[in-house]
């Protein structure tokens, strides 16, 4: 069965920092891009960043350009997001997800469960 | 930026048909996806590349494009099937996932 279960989130002061983490299996992880995507309370999804499968292709968007950092670990099956200068705005429901790719059509399957990041002081 | 544009909320009856609208430019040449997402879970998708469905998904689940424009389509709908359902395309152009801003499904 593929999975994808986060860990990481937490309160955290504005300004603060927090590294959230995503372990995949069921699936070969290293051969997949992987996405972050966030949900603010009440709020519609957000992606946020999105790393290819051997850390060629990085990208963000622009909300959180320069604050936070994405990363994967292949050989650990592993996902990370490294968040600084934490906003309230940040606050939201971060989810990690599977980017399936066939014949250059994409889509997003599956999505974690999600891990809750709460800035407030 | 490449914007995705969906109503707010829909209503359906049990049993009849919902359809739920997704608006961008050039849209069908995105092949977008449609995910759902019920109340405190995680989405989950039900159809990629316009109008295809992952395995588990009903067939009461179907997508069509015209024009600029796609369409989640819920035969036979169910109270089960209260959910918001969000649309996404990948924009090339700025190397982004963009999701319009959901759609609630009521059944009534």
């Amino acid at each position: 069965e593929v999975q994808l279960v986060e860990s990481g989130g937490g309160l955290v002061k504005p300004g603060g920092s927090l590294r959230l983490s995503c372990a995949a299996s069921g699936f070969t992880f290293r051969s997949y891009t992987m996405n972050w995507v966030r949900q603010a309370p009440g709020k519609g999804l957000e992606w946020i960043s999105s790393i290819s499968s051997s850390d060629t292709y990085i990208y963000y968007a622009d909300s959180v350009e320069g604050r936070f950092t994405i990363s994967r670990d292949n050989a650990k099956n592993s996902l990370s997001l490294q968040m600084n200068s934490l906003r309230a705005e940040d606050t939201a429901v971060y989810y990690c997800v599977r980017e399936v790719e066939v014949a250059g059509i994409l889509w997003f399957d599956p999505w974690g469960q999600g891990t809750l990041v709460t800035v407030s002081s | 930026s490449y914007d995705l544009t969906q109503p707010p909320s829909v209503s359906v009856s049990p049993g009849q048909t919902a359809s739920i609208t997704c608006s961008g430019d050039k849209l069908g040449d995105k092949f977008p996806s449609w995910s759902q997402q019920k109340p405190g879970q995680s989405p989950v998708v039900v159809i990629y590349q316009n109008n295809k469905r992952p395995s588990g998904i009903p067939e009461r689940f179907s997508g069509s494009i015209s024009g600029n424009t796609v369409t989640l389509t819920i035969s036979g709908t169910q109270a089960g099937d209260e959910a918001d359902y969000y649309c996404q395309a990948w924009d090339s152009s700025n190397a982004c996932w963009v999701f319009g801003g959901g759609t609630k499904l009521t059944v009534l």
